[in-house]
């Protein structure tokens, strides 16, 4: 999951296992949660996002988990493949006019091997 | 369409020095921002704007300007470049009313 510091939390995982990525937000006030994937070089991509007032929401292979109790986000993938290999991001955004704003956690390092 | 495009992808300046990065895109958003990416850091919001003639700091604004003359276009002004600027800068844009950016691929930024 996500931490403080210089070094990005990894997970490594073998092609065909599911993958759970964990991300700890800190507004309770935050009411849209984003998960991105950024590859090596490229700007990051949309996946998957969730409001507040859902606790799962699934996409293509993916899933996003919320717990406002806890204040705690996961992104499962399913049948991970190599082309998962990236680093996520899990980003929140407040409610209320500001909905724009999007602050970013410090990402995690997906490595898949085959 | 295009989407979020950005130029130069690659840049070196000498400290002191002064630069745009250009960003663009072609799907009528309302909403666009700059963001710059340090190793650990994740990425942190420097200016953004909800429309044109609109623009507003984020966390970092500091030895950044920025201009939005125009919905399409929303370049970032660096006046005097310092070592402390060497980062991957994004740039992202959206709809009004909803966070979903869609990101530009990005400046890789050196200040010698």
């Amino acid at each position: 999951g996500e931490s403080v510091g210089l070094h990005l939390p990894t997970l490594s995982v073998q092609e065909g296992d599911n993958s759970i990525i964990n991300c700890a937000y800190s507004n309770s006030a935050s009411d849209y949660f984003i998960w991105y994937k950024q590859e090596s070089g490229k700007g990051p991509q949309f996946i998957i996002d969730i409001r507040s007032n859902m606790d799962k929401r699934q996409g293509q292979r993916v899933t996003v988990l919320l717990n406002k109790t806890v204040k705690h986000l996961s992104l499962q993938i399913a049948a991970t493949q190599p082309g998962d290999s990236a680093v996520y991001f899990c980003a929140e955004s407040p409610s209320g006019g500001s909905n724009y704003k999007l602050t970013f956690g410090k990402g995690t390092l997906l490595t898949v091997n085959p | 369409n295009a989407g979020v495009t950005q130029t130069p992808k690659f840049q070196v300046l000498k400290t002191g020095q002064s630069m745009t990065l250009q960003c663009a895109q072609d799907m009528n958003h309302e909403y666009m921002s700059w963001y710059r990416q340090d190793p650990g850091m994740g990425l942190r919001l420097i200016h953004y704007s909800v429309g044109a003639g609109i623009t507003d700091q984020g966390e970092v604004p500091n030895g950044y300007n920025v201009s939005r003359s125009t919905t399409e276009d929303f370049p970032l002004r660096l006046l005097s470049a310092a070592p402390s600027q060497t980062s991957v800068y994004f740039c992202a844009s959206s709809y009004s009313g909803t966070p979903r950016q869609y990101f530009g691929p990005g400046t890789r930024l050196t200040v010698t």
